[in-house]
């Protein structure tokens, strides 16, 4: 089975620019997340969707963050301006609906560098 | 809200010999799920091993144990016969369990420990 795919692996921008990050997960799996790790710390949630609608963005920077899961499928997280404190890894991740709630997996980020 | 905490932010270990990873967390929920997860370099997150709060037995798989004390709310891993390939950075994590049909299944992680493995 195909894992969650992330693009792109590695971003550098200046403070103030936009930047988008994609996220494709594992078929089927109608729930996906977006965590964000600075450097040195946990991964902490922002944002969970449940097929296209959101089910949790209270940790979300709504003024600056913005994320989008159109069709159930794929999703886009967008960070417009950025600031220094964006600079992170950020986290995709796909679950499916099951109960013991396994099955949770996991791309392999995107590090973001805000300069 | 939960909270999960790791003490260590660092340890190694010798090849082939036992380490224990350290994590408490805090909650008022009675069914929860407890993981452990290895990040090494290439950032993935790999799940280790899990444990469901109602189970009283430990889980195990292969080398990696855990000691799960709910009372104390403690949930410490156990590597044997550590493999340079071990070396990785490590996270505690909580989930709530399901609260509706949506469920909510959003992991809580510690601040992670850096395992070295010498040779």
């Amino acid at each position: 089975e195909a894992g969650v795919a992330q693009s792109p692996r590695y971003k550098i921008i200046e403070k103030r620019q936009s930047v988008a990050f994609w996220c494709n997960p594992i078929s089927g799996h109608a729930t996906l997340y977006w965590y964000q790790q600075i450097l040195g710390q946990g991964p902490k949630l922002l944002i969970q969707f449940q097929n296209n609608g959101v089910v949790d963005d209270s940790q979300l920077p709504k003024d600056r963050f913005s994320a989008e899961r159109l069709k159930g499928v794929d999703s886009t997280l967008k960070i417009q301006p950025a600031k220094l404190e964006d600079s992170a890894v950020y986290l995709c991740a796909s679950s499916a609906r099951q109960t013991p709630p396994y099955g949770y997996t996991f791309g392999s980020g995107t590090r973001l560098t805000v300069v | 809200a939960q909270t999960v905490t790791q003490s260590q932010p660092e340890m190694s270990v010798q090849e082939a010999e036992t380490v224990t990873l350290s994590c408490t967390y805090d909650t008022s929920e009675n069914n929860y799920y407890l993981f452990w997860y290895k990040q090494p370099p290439s950032r993935q997150m790999i799940l280790v091993i899990r444990q469901e709060a109602y189970k009283q037995q430990n889980a195990t798989e292969n080398r990696f144990s855990v000691n799960f004390q709910k009372a104390a709310k403690s949930f410490s891993l156990k590597i044997s016969d550590s493999q340079l390939g071990d070396t990785a950075m490590y996270f505690c994590a909580f989930m709530r369990p399901s609260i509706s049909s949506g469920s909510a299944r959003q992991l809580t992680f510690g601040s992670g420990t850096q395992l070295t493995v010498l040779p």
